[in-house]
């Protein structure tokens, strides 16, 4: 099984629809993230949690947010989805050195 | 703020052949990662470096870092199919709460 699991790996929904993309993991760490890819940009940060009690915005955080339910599990909400969210979202955890562990990834397509 | 840019941003080699991805940071590189990621599809990471000068290699990848010049190389001996895909460079950010990665490049191997 996969240490990092995300959930649904692809999802078409519709402009205005709220959406959630959901996260777990297995490997004990304290910090998640998650970010998007776009073609052409990279990765960037949306939001980013060091342990239950802490939320922190990353670069993109508009249209987004988070809930970190549980150590293992950190869920992104687009409250209101839009064209332009459309991309690959990305779960991430990250060991004490620093060394992040990536999902799947999730294929978000907004009509 | 932080960018890496890597260069080149995609490159065709003949299997068998030698190839060398750069990655420049814009400020001082505290701790460099390298990704590989299949089309679509996760992160899977490769290689950490944290001093300058370090050099670690695993199985036929080989990654370099020079701290003064701001830089890291990967470096693939003997290329073959299986090493296609994007290669990322990632980066602590400088409040060292996440990583900002450069943009990828493509790799294809023809046989």
């Amino acid at each position: 099984d996969a240490d990092v699991t995300q959930t649904p790996r692809n999802r078409i929904t519709k402009t205005g629809k709220r959406i959630m993309l959901e996260c777990s993991q297995t490997k004990g760490h304290d910090r998640m993230y998650w970010y998007r890819q776009d073609p052409g940009l990279g990765l960037q940060l949306i939001y980013y949690s060091f342990d239950v009690k802490d939320i922190n915005k990353g670069e993109i955080s508009d249209g987004y947010s988070v809930s970190r339910q549980a150590q293992a599990k950190f869920s992104l909400s687009l409250e209101s989805a839009i064209p332009n969210q459309t991309a690959l979202y990305f779960c991430a955890t990250s060991d004490s050195w620093g060394i992040q562990y990536f999902g799947a990834g999730t294929r978000l397509s907004v009509l | 703020s932080q960018e890496l840019e890597q260069s080149p941003q995609s490159l065709i080699v003949q299997e068998g052949k030698n190839l060398t991805i750069n990655c420049t940071s814009s400020k001082t590189l505290y701790g460099l990662y390298w990704y590989k990621q299949k089309y679509g599809e996760g992160l899977i990471f490769l290689m950490m470096l944290q001093k300058g000068g370090e050099e670690k290699s695993h199985e036929k990848i080989t990654a370099k870092l020079d701290e003064k010049k701001q830089q890291s190389s990967l470096h693939i001996t003997a290329s073959q199919p299986s090493h296609a895909g994007i290669y990322l460079c990632g980066a602590d950010n400088q409040a060292g709460t996440a990583l900002i990665f450069g943009k990828g490049t493509t790799l294809s191997v023809s046989s």
